[in-house]
């Protein structure tokens, strides 16, 4: 499984925009990124995911660079409730989701 | 739409026991997910149950078992049950196997003590 690596937490203000980034250099031809974050007691939540190209929804934007060695996920107004440790995961072929430890947000006011 | 069903959300069991949780999968969902979530391991991936079969497993030893339903609901059993099987447990539907989407529920947080 492609491993990948994130910084264990970062701060944003709130309204601003949040920038995580991840790195995934072994990451193989045809496996997908995937993007999902953690509320404290929850579930994880299904972010965005993305091959090749950049995306967007209604959540988040997800940059995948062109090597596709790396990747950052875009909030692009954090709130409060955005608070949460995000998850970035490289799928392997046989659909296994491998958790690393995630990047622990914290939005301040 | 209900979402993805764990019950029972908590649950304290003594070593040796043996322990069976429960998921209903969101409806049309065919596929369902099973992790462990620990402190000191974070999220592991247990197996996973499409069309009553597993299609993949995790490294967890044999003592971890689980099956699925005609109706897609699926249970997990842990047997001979040690400390370090004190987790949250949480169950994630999708699709179909292999769908980009996965829809976790809350967990069954399981103490043993």
């Amino acid at each position: 499984d492609a491993k990948t690596t994130q910084p264990p937490s970062m701060d944003c203000a709130e309204g601003r925009a949040a920038n995580l980034p991840c790195n995934h250099s072994t990451i193989s031809g045809n496996e997908y990124v995937y993007w999902y974050r953690q509320i404290h007691s929850q579930g994880p939540q299904y972010i965005i995911h993305g091959l090749k190209n950049n995306e967007t929804n209604e959540m988040a934007s997800l940059i995948i660079t062109e090597d596709r060695k790396s990747s950052t996920l875009i909030l692009p107004h954090a709130t409060l409730r955005d608070t949460a440790v995000y998850y970035c995961i490289v799928r392997s072929n046989d659909y296994k989701l491998s958790f690393g430890a995630g990047t622990t947000v914290t939005v301040r006011a | 739409k209900a979402g993805v069903t764990q019950t029972p959300r908590y649950l304290i069991k003594t070593r040796g026991q043996q322990v069976t949780l429960s998921c209903s999968p969101i409806s049309g969902h065919r596929s369902v997910s099973w992790y462990q979530q620990t402190p000191g391991q974070g999220l592991q991936f247990l197996f996973e149950y499409f069309s009553e079969t597993q299609r993949n497993k995790g490294n967890f030893p044999g003592r971890f078992s689980g099956r699925q339903f005609s109706n897609s609901r699926s249970e997990m059993n842990v047997s001979t049950l040690e400390l370090g099987d004190s987790a949250l447990y949480l169950c994630a539907s999708s699709l179909s196997s292999g769908a980009n989407v996965l829809t976790f529920g809350a967990g069954s947080r399981l103490t043993v003590l």
